[in-house]
């Protein structure tokens, strides 16, 4: 089936730095890709689309200056964590769609010191 | 708006009981999708199953059965025969039409004890 990869798994980054965290469709072109967060213990909330040559649309309630997406090709979404803080310690994952079918990659684990 | 809830946050069983994980979904799309995911402690989603709206037949595979009644707008999970393997948390999720994101659940950590 198709593979959505995400990278990196894990990273852990000093307070005030950005992170980028890469996904990718490796055999289907995905117009669309998303970005969950979740925190320990809860569920995946949304948090943005990524739209493929145009700009994201993020759910209420989250920074697009801090969380900012790069949808350039068909295949590559990332997320950038800008200036990032301890409370955006979490786990990030992305989602493309195929069809009626929903792929995720493997998550990445944030950790910020 | 739509929304899934899974009213049960953590469910504990002995080995070989059977279990059910309960989902219940609200959406106004006349099409939609139902998924549920098991997401072990490593954090990666594994896919269990996938139902569109129009088809309420249950399946079956293997120890795993779910039960989709849009009369209740309910899609449920059984584990029969349960292992200690299927210690985890699930998800239910929804998502409206082809291609649009997935809505999840809050998640039933299942600990399944020896």
């Amino acid at each position: 089936g198709a593979v959505v990869s995400q990278h990196p798994s894990w990273v852990i980054c000093k307070s005030g730095t950005s992170v980028k965290i890469e996904c990718r469709s490796l055999d289907f072109q995905a117009t669309t890709m998303f970005w969950y967060r979740q925190f320990p213990k809860q569920s995946l909330m949304l948090m943005a689309t990524s739209n493929e040559g145009s700009k994201a649309t993020y759910e209420q309630g989250v920074e697009k200056d801090k969380f900012l997406i790069n949808h350039a090709s068909l295949t590559l979404s990332t997320l950038t964590v800008t200036s990032a803080h301890p409370e955006d310690s979490s786990f990030y994952i992305c989602s493309a769609r195929m069809n009626t079918e929903a792929f995720f990659g493997q998550g990445t684990r944030l950790t910020v010191v | 708006a739509q929304k899934v809830t899974q009213a049960q946050t953590e469910i504990s069983v002995v080995e070989k009981e059977d279990v059910t994980l309960d989902c219940v979904y609200e959406t106004r799309d006349t099409t939609y999708y139902l998924f549920w995911y098991k997401q072990p402690p490593s954090g990666e989603l594994v896919f269990l199953i996938r139902r569109n709206s129009f088809d309420e037949q249950n399946e079956i595979s293997g120890r795993y059965s779910w039960n989709f009644q849009k009369s209740t707008s309910s899609f449920n999970f059984t584990i029969t025969a349960s292992q200690v393997v299927d210690s985890a948390v699930y998800f239910c999720a929804l998502s409206g039409g082809q291609g649009g994101k997935l809505i999840f659940g809050q998640g039933t950590e299942l600990s399944v004890k020896p």
